[in-house]
């Protein structure tokens, strides 16, 4: 099954920084996701963009989406201690619709800020 | 809103015993489910999705006799591991989708680690 990739697969930054994590996916996409995870935690929905979007912001998160190059990144601001995590992308196929759509996630980038 | 709750957090047992871990949706009606299967530093790999009222649809390499689903009501789905052994040692996450939610945003329980001795 498809399987993104994300780099890097580790990040360390100061507090502050800005972090960036890019992520590539395989095959058409109908939108593309972005989840947080705590160590040993579930996890936590951040960001949607759809296919025929090309960039979304929420509070300090910045998502950009190339279709052509099947690749996105997200994009943390101003990053706090608090954002030390793992961050994973997901994809949802094109041509899939209802209940049953299924995620295929990223290997994951973890992110560590430091004070 | 859209909370999921997994029970047990973790759970310890003997090789060749069963266990039954819960997803429920506590404040939507979840007509879809989803299990994952997450190994220490590693992504999420989705086993299998549940549908109320259904057979669940097992992902290709996932023993379905092996991990059984299911999902009788709208806040319910259990994945039971059977006669599990050592190597079934992981962390389970399920999550729910609340059908009234555009656009697939699935919610998270926090997550099942199971340790087999």
């Amino acid at each position: 099954s498809q399987q993104g990739e994300e780099d890097p697969q580790a990040l360390s930054i100061q507090e502050g920084e800005n972090a960036t994590m890019n992520c590539s996916y395989k095959t058409s996409i109908n939108n593309l996701q972005w989840y947080r995870q705590n160590s040993g935690r579930g996890l936590v929905h951040l960001i949607l963009i759809r296919s025929n979007e090309r960039e979304k912001h929420s509070g300090r998160l910045r998502v950009t989406l190339d279709t052509s190059k099947k690749s996105s990144s997200l994009l943390i601001t101003a990053s706090r201690a608090a954002d030390t995590a793992s961050y994973f992308c997901a994809t949802v196929k094109t041509g899939v619709t209802g209940g049953g759509n299924k995620l295929t996630f990223g290997t994951g980038t973890q992110l560590k800020v430091e004070l | 809103g859209a909370v999921v709750s997994q029970h047990p957090s973790w759970v310890i047992c003997k090789s060749g015993t069963s266990v039954k871990i819960e997803c429920r949706s506590l404040d939507f009606q979840a007509t879809t489910m989803f299990w994952y299967r997450q190994f220490p530093k590693q992504s999420l790999m989705l086993m299998a999705t549940s549908n109320e009222g259904s057979k669940a649809t097992y992902e290709q390499g996932v023993e379905k006799d092996k991990f059984l689903i299911n999902h009788a009501s709208l806040t319910l789905s259990t994945l039971t591991v059977t006669s599990a052994h050592p190597e079934d040692s992981s962390f389970y996450i399920c999550s729910a989708r609340d059908w009234q939610v555009p656009y697939n945003e699935q919610f998270f329980g926090p997550g099942t680690r199971l340790t087999v001795l």
